[in-house]
This record gives structure tokens, sequence and C-alpha cells, in this order.
């Protein structure tokens, strides 16, 4: 069974733009990951989320949390031709599962 | 942060050959490793957990017998494909959990699998 699930499934933005991409989850956790992968490439950790947090950033990166909803967002600001790539949440409930994440294409 | 790596990035083999996948923790200790695979344009699917010591736990639909887990120590654990045939070819990435640092999760880099 998949735990975290992504939404939207696509995404198509010009450059500049921000993009936002949300996620919802089951049962509770510790912790909440996002990753990005890029096509054929292995999966890259962007930012970790504990469950006594609420928003935490990272460069151009904003993730929300909000466990009483069991969702998180993720929101990329500005964002580059080089951020088109898929992006993944997974939870951490003693094992990791990932969505099905959305693929976000950002146009020059 | 910490590392995980996996042997070897890319493998060609043929029908009915026997391909091992390695995955090592190179500066941790991982209790708990994981083995995904990924189908073109598909997400990532989680095909078994593998605790240090132990039997793996095979997700449903994933046949234990076709793919050989084993995780004989903390910082190193094999999938071997039995058999393999054209539909396995696909992408299998690991990963690892150090437990005593909050359960983050590191990936390797993934093996991409060709069977002809």
């Amino acid at each position: 069974s998949q735990q975290g699930e992504e939404d939207p499934q696509a995404l198509s933005i010009q450059e500049g733009e921000n993009a936002t991409m949300n996620c919802s989850y089951k049962t509770s956790i510790n912790n909440l990951q996002w990753y990005r992968q890029n096509s054929g490439r292995g999966l890259v950790h962007l930012i970790l989320i504990r469950s006594n947090e609420r928003e935490k950033h990272s460069g151009r990166l904003r993730v929300t949390l909000d466990t009483s909803k069991k969702s998180s967002s993720l929101l990329i600001t500005a964002s580059r031709a080089a951020d088109t790539a898929s992006y993944f949440c997974a939870t951490d409930a003693n094992d990791m599962r990932f969505g099905a994440g959305t693929r976000l294409t950002v146009k020059p | 942060g910490a590392v995980v790596s996996q042997h070897p990035s890319r493998v060609i083999c043929k029908s009915g050959t026997s391909v091992k996948i390695e995955c090592r923790s190179l500066d941790f200790q991982a209790t708990t490793m994981f083995w995904y695979r990924q189908f073109p344009k598909q997400s990532l699917m989680l095909m078994a957990t593998s605790n240090e010591g132990s039997k793996a736990t095979y997700e449903q639909g994933v046949e234990k017998d076709k793919f050989l887990i084993n995780h004989a120590s903390l910082t190193l654990s094999t999938l071997t494909v039995t058999s393999a045939h054209p539909e396995d070819s696909s992408f299998y990435i690991c990963s690892a959990i150090d437990r005593p640092i909050y359960n983050e999760q590191f990936f390797g880099p993934g093996t991409r699998l060709t069977v002809l």
C-alpha cells in the first residue's frame, strides 16, 4: 500500500512561477520527507520535516506539515527549468512508502 | 549526509541468468534496508523490507523466490534476481535507515537492469 499520495499528478508551469505540490498520508508519522527524481536517476532527498514542525525552509523550497489533516505541501518558488523532475513525498511509519509522485515541468 | 552505494549501476544479462545487486551503507549502520523497483514512467514500488539478520518481508505480489534478499550485515544487503526474464528489466533502488538518526532514509543511486 502507498503511504504518501501526491497531488497533482502532473504540473506544468512557466519559469519564474511558483509550484505547489501536496501530499496526504494515512497514519501517524515521525517525519515526512520530500524527494525529487530526475528521469532515470536515483531519488534525491530534498527536505525532512518532523511531526512537531509546521514549516521548514531550504533555499527556494518551503514545506508545510499539518498533522491534523495528515497533509504536507511543497512549494518551489521562482521555479527554473532545472526544477523539472518528479517529486515524491514519503512518510515514516516504521518504513518509508512513496506516493505516485508529482511530475513537474518548468518551461523556459 | 550518509551515503548508500549500489553496485553495479548498470547490468545487462541474458534471459535465464541470475543477477546480484549490492546495496551498501558506507558510513553508518543500517538496521533496515528497503528495495524498490521502478518501471519507466511509473512510481517507485516497494518490493521488500530487509532487516539485518532476519528474513526479508516482501510486499504483496513480489515473489520471494524470484527476488532473493540477504541482509547479512549492518552495512550490506543484496538483491538477487533469479532466472531473470525481460519483464524483470527495471530500475532497482535500495535505501537504508539509520535508526539513531531519527529514521531519515538514504537512497542508493539505483541499478538499471536490462534482461535480453
